[in-house]
């Protein structure tokens, strides 16, 4: 079954870290690379960037760079997100999505002292 | 530079409503726009592609279109489960980036 299975909620404070996994399953995993789109509460999608599977290469949005990492293990067809500094305004679903046509269930953030 | 959505439409059941996304020569105008569609607390459902054409199990009530820097989607017999939110997206070959649309909420009257 093709799809994308993501890591439980988590709960952390201000300044705090969050790492965020999305392992891929039913397809090749090496031939898409695999965005990371957040929403926050009532919010519209925003793309956070992408990886590419086979060099590790990134490429992150404007606002993002330099607080978000993605990294992967080919050997488990994992993709992960981490969140550096965290305020509340990181208080979000995160969704690792390969392209438009396969999303995983996401992933609540919430950021509160 | 975005894609811009009205952030709301209303529509009574069984009639046809048409969404719609501005963007620009940089995004859909030479890459197109795909559709989603999202249920609350649900992660989005892509309805259509960048090339207009409908993935497989996705009705045929979902039509959609582009002209120029707009693109269009229009749902035809509207059903009570179409009332969710709408996104439109495109690639950004100007900013190197993947854009979504601020969403359109959908009401079935």
């Amino acid at each position: 079954q093709v799809q994308l299975l993501q890591s439980g909620a988590q709960m952390k404070k201000p300044g705090a870290s969050v790492k965020v996994s999305c392992k891929a399953s039913g397809y090749n995993f090496m031939a898409h690379y695999m965005h990371w789109i957040r929403q926050a509460p009532g919010r519209g999608l925003k793309w956070m960037g992408w990886i590419n599977p086979i060099t590790g290469g990134t490429n992150l949005a404007e606002g993002f760079q330099g607080r978000v990492t993605m990294t992967l293990n080919t050997a488990t067809s994992t993709v992960y997100m981490e969140l550096n500094r965290l305020t509340s305004d990181d208080t979000a679903v995160y969704f690792c999505a390969r392209g438009e046509n396969l999303w995983g269930h996401g992933t609540l953030i919430t950021v509160s002292s | 530079a975005g894609l811009t959505q009205p952030p709301s439409v209303s529509k009574g059941l069984r009639e046809t409503a048409t969404l719609t996304c501005a963007g620009d020569s940089n995004n859909v105008a030479n890459q197109g726009a795909a559709w989603l569609q999202q249920h609350q607390g649900h992660p989005p459902k892509l309805l259509s592609y960048r090339n207009n054409s409908r993935p497989s199990g996705i009705s045929e009530r979902f039509s959609a279109s582009r002209s120029g820097t707009t693109a269009s989607l229009t749902i035809s017999g509207l059903q009570p489960e179409d009332e969710a939110d709408y996104y439109c997206s495109a690639w950004d070959t100007s900013l190197n980036a993947w854009l979504f649309g601020g969403g359109s909420r959908l009401t079935v009257l």
